[in-house]
């Protein structure tokens, strides 16, 4: 059963470019989230999505980053005209349908995006 | 004021030492909460899930929480060269109708053989 994925894990891009990183969430998961992590700053939210739907974007910067979980495929977060304060680790979970007990998101391996 | 405050270390430790990882939070709202282990270049696994007061053991590993001090602890026994990893607390919150997570920055530690 293989776990999230994320691709590219690695990827480089030059100032005013635009980023695209995938994630497929584990099989039968319907929720996705997306995080960000810089060195001693630990994990930001960003968004949280489920299928066709955004539920959370507090986490999002306005401007220039964008995510969607479409109907089929994987979920895309989306950085238009990098800039280099977006280099940084990128991490999608995905998660069951919630209940009200035991609940855990489960992490890809990151997607990590330098910009020159 | 953050959510939720850890000490990043790093913590370095000889091979077979008691490890005392702990966060504070501010947030009284917070009802579970978790540790997750970090190995560099990889994302976070989940290593202990609480939801009240008290301690839970898995193995070399105890998750305490202590709610009306708004403390967790996670203790790690005969520490092991393989626990050299980041780890991070994070909790969970009623946020909107569905549960929201929140991070502690981490805490880096090296087992040294």
């Amino acid at each position: 059963n293989a776990g999230v994925m994320q691709n590219p894990r690695h990827l480089v891009r030059r100032r005013g470019q635009e980023a695209r990183l995938r994630c497929s969430p584990m099989k039968g998961h319907s929720h996705v989230y997306w995080y960000r992590q810089l060195p001693e700053e630990g994990l930001k939210f960003m968004v949280y999505l489920q299928k066709e739907n955004i539920i959370d974007e507090s986490g999002m910067p306005k401007e220039r980053f964008s995510a969607e979980f479409p109907k089929e495929g994987p979920s895309i977060l989306r950085i238009q005209q990098v800039v280099r304060g977006d280099s940084a680790a990128y991490f999608c979970a995905s998660s069951a349908e919630l209940a009200g007990g035991r609940y855990e998101q489960f992490f890809g391996p990151g997607t990590r995006l330098t910009v020159l | 004021q953050k959510e939720v405050e850890q000490d990043p270390g790093p913590l370095s430790v000889p091979e077979g030492a008691i490890v005392s990882l702990n966060c504070t939070y501010s947030n009284s709202a917070f009802q579970y909460f978790m540790w997750y282990r970090q190995y560099s270049r990889k994302g976070p696994e989940l290593l202990m899930y609480t939801y009240s007061s008290g301690n839970k053991e898995d193995g070399r590993f105890t998750a305490q929480v202590d709610k009306s001090s708004k403390y967790i602890s996670l203790f790690i026994r005969d520490s092991q060269p393989s626990d050299s990893a980041t780890y991070l607390c994070a909790m969970r919150r009623n946020s909107g109708g569905y549960q929201k997570v929140t991070f502690g920055t981490g805490t880096k530690l090296q087992v040294i053989p």
